[in-house]
């Protein structure tokens, strides 16, 4: 799961191994739910979306699970190729009109060896 | 192009200067938002443009902190007498706005402060 500080938590893994990575979010009035993906030296790219009216939804090797109950959110990477090596954050968003005013954690570095 | 464009890319400055950080979002792109991220930290929610509407300045740390926008296109995000708490890199992101897509943001490659 994600953490407070400069100590960012690590997950490392074997190609080809499924790789999960955790995040407790923190406002229970949070209806919508996005990871992000970043690479050294770049801006985060958008990975996956979930509303808080479901509690699982796929994409393309991805799947992000939502259990409002604990606010826990969970990204399931398959397959995880050397590529996906990187830092990923999840972020909430409470609503209203501003869509794209999140709250990020403070991300989780994947380390994928070959 | 095609994506976000932020420049400088790169900004040494020192304490007590201005800084002026520029950011050209994605052409159609009505929403535009400035974070900020520390090292090894998540990103900060700075400021918020969407259209004709009053920004949604929230996230600014403080009143050395201002930021315009020219109808829907290029933003500047101003810092006024720089301190050493302000080094960090600032990401400018766009999207299309509304709840379609919403947390969808397009991120530039940041512009990084380095405030000696």
């Amino acid at each position: 799961g994600e953490s407070v500080g400069l100590h960012l938590p690590t997950l490392s893994v074997q190609e080809g191994d499924n790789s999960i990575i955790n995040c407790a979010y923190s406002n229970s009035a949070s209806d919508y739910f996005i990871w992000y993906k970043q690479e050294s030296g770049k801006g985060p790219q958008f990975i996956i979306d979930i509303r808080s009216n479901m509690d699982k939804r796929q994409g393309q090797r991805v799947t992000v699970l939502l259990n409002k109950t604990v606010k826990h959110l969970s990204l399931q990477i398959a397959a995880t190729q050397p590529g996906d090596s990187a830092v990923y954050f999840c972020a909430e968003n409470a609503g209203g009109t501003s869509y794209g005013k999140l709250t990020f954690g403070q991300g989780t570095i994947l380390t994928v060896h070959p | 192009g095609a994506g976000v464009s932020q420049s400088p890319s790169n900004k040494v400055t020192e304490k007590g200067k201005d800084v002026e950080l520029r950011c050209d979002p994605i052409s159609g792109h009505t929403a535009l938002y400035w974070y900020r991220q520390r090292l090894g930290q998540g990103l900060e929610f700075l400021i918020y443009f969407q259209g004709n509407s009053a920004p949604d300045k929230s996230g600014l740390p403080s009143d050395r902190f201002s930021a315009e926008r020219t109808g829907e296109s290029v933003s500047t995000l101003t810092i006024q007498r720089t301190q050493q708490e302000d080094s960090a890199v600032y990401l400018c992101a766009s999207s299309l706005g509304g709840t379609s897509g919403a947390g969808e943001l397009f991120f530039g490659e940041g512009s990084r402060l380095t405030v000696l």
